[in-house]
């Protein structure tokens, strides 16, 4: 019974380069989150999917982030044209309706 | 004033101590209350998830809320040096898949 499932775990760019992060929920579930973490911080939201539908897209910065969760397979995290501040730990979660989160292990950007 | 408040730490006590994890919240609208466990470079793991005020308990792990004071705490008896983790309070306003709101975390230590 698979967990969240995140992939890259570490992903190097170089500024300006995009970076793509995958996450598949665990089995059944149709709703998805995305965090970002950096160091001595806690866990700030991003956005908030279901299939094929953003519910809630207020914590992503309105430029160079974008996500979705189309109808068949994983949800993307996408970040155009990278820079060092978004260097930091980017976990999916996902539920069922109603329910508490599963987190994924995250996927660890460094930009250089 | 942050909407979740929670003491970074570092704590450190004793194998076998009772350890006292607490987070203050400011929105009186947060219904639902969680506490998560993280390794390093691991993701979050939910340990305990209550509804409004009260207490829970499962295992060596004891949830209270008291909403009237804004106020969640943890408490982990006959803690292990498996318990040395990152805990993070977490919570949500009403029912529904409504994103969660995060505390820092608080780093504990369990010393042998």
């Amino acid at each position: 019974n698979a967990g969240v499932m995140q992939n890259p775990r570490h992903l190097v760019r170089r500024r300006g380069q995009e970076a793509r992060l995958r996450c598949s929920p665990v089995k059944g579930h149709s709703h998805v989150y995305w965090y970002r973490q950096l160091p001595e911080e806690g866990l700030k939201f991003m956005v908030y999917l279901q299939k094929e539908n953003i519910i809630d897209e207020s914590g992503m910065p309105k430029e160079r982030f974008s996500a979705e969760f189309p109808k068949e397979g994983p949800s993307i995290l996408r970040i155009q044209q990278v820079v060092r501040g978004d260097s930091a730990a980017y976990f999916c979660a996902s539920s069922p309706p109603n329910s508490p989160l599963h987190f994924g292990n995250g996927t660890r950007l460094t930009v250089t | 004033q942050k909407e979740v408040e929670q003491d970074p730490g570092p704590l450190s006590v004793p194998e076998g101590a009772i350890v006292s994890l607490n987070c203050t919240y400011s929105n009186s609208a947060f219904q639902y209350f969680m506490w998560y466990r993280q390794y390093s470079r691991k993701g979050p793991e939910l340990l305990m998830y209550t509804y409004s005020s009260g207490n829970k308990e499962d295992g060596r792990f004891t949830a209270q809320v008291d909403k009237s004071s804004k106020y969640i705490s943890l408490f982990i008896r006959d803690s292990q040096p498996s318990d040395s983790a990152t805990y993070l309070c977490a919570m949500r306003k009403g029912a529904g898949n409504t994103p969660l709101v995060f505390g820092k975390g608080t780093r504990l230590s369990v010393i042998a």
